[in-house]
């Protein structure tokens, strides 16, 4: 079964700490999809990244960054030096075969306080 | 990337009744999507709007329900039938883009009373 886990439910930092949101992911496909999005309090999803399972290069993007490790099923995101504005639910989602369907996990809630 | 637009963004409905909202994309899209997201909950896939075809619903949901329709590649509409209090939730329609990411509209809010 295709399944995503975001064991964080909540996580509060102070500005300019850096915080990591953690993804773990089940899948039997071979080739298979992640995604980060973000859900600010305005309700609509941003797509961060897209990850495919060929490619465990990791990423940085200004403040942002993703750890793909495929030995521990995981797909780990961390912002660096937090502002107010990353406030926000984060969710990983994964997609395998054509990359149909996506399956998300429950979300994280990050609350970045002045 | 798209560009996808919904409406009505909100409404409050009345049980029994049946609302249908809209999905605009910018440009012609092969595969849009309906999800749902119950109050402060994750995104649940309904179903996958396939133009030219019926679409393809996820168990636990059902076409008498939610009927889609995608007459071209631009566009869909999701009815939600017979409502209840338990389909207050967004409904959130999606374009699938061209490496497998799929793009978000704004969403509907609905509430049932």
């Amino acid at each position: 079964a295709q399944k995503v886990t975001q064991a964080q439910t909540e996580i509060s930092v102070v500005e300019k700490e850096d915080v990591t949101l953690d993804c773990v992911y089940e899948t039997r496909d071979t080739t298979y999809y992640l995604f980060w999005y973000k859900q600010p309090p305005s309700g609509e999803l941003v797509f961060l990244i897209r990850r495919n399972s060929f490619d465990e290069q990791n990423e940085i993007s200004g403040r942002y960054s993703w750890n793909f490790q495929k030995s521990t099923s995981s797909f780990n995101f961390t912002i660096t030096a937090s502002q107010v504005v990353d406030s926000a639910v984060y969710f990983c989602a994964l997609s395998w075969g054509y990359g149909n369907k996506l399956v998300f996990g429950a979300g994280t809630i990050l609350r970045v306080k002045s | 990337s798209a560009v996808i637009s919904q409406k009505p963004s909100r409404d409050i409905c009345q049980r029994g009744t049946s609302l249908t909202i809209q999905c605009q994309v910018d440009s012609q899209v092969t595969m849009m999507f309906w999800y749902r997201q119950q109050p402060g909950q994750s995104l649940t896939l309904i179903a996958t709007a396939n133009q030219g075809s019926e679409a393809t619903y996820e168990s636990g949901f059902v076409i008498d329900k939610f009927p889609i329709s995608r007459p071209n590649l631009t566009f869909s509409t999701l009815t939600v039938s017979n409502m209840s209090p338990e389909d207050s939730s967004i409904y959130l329609c999606s374009a699938k883009g061209g490496h497998y990411e799929q793009y978000f509209g704004p969403g509907t809010r609905l509430t049932v009373t």
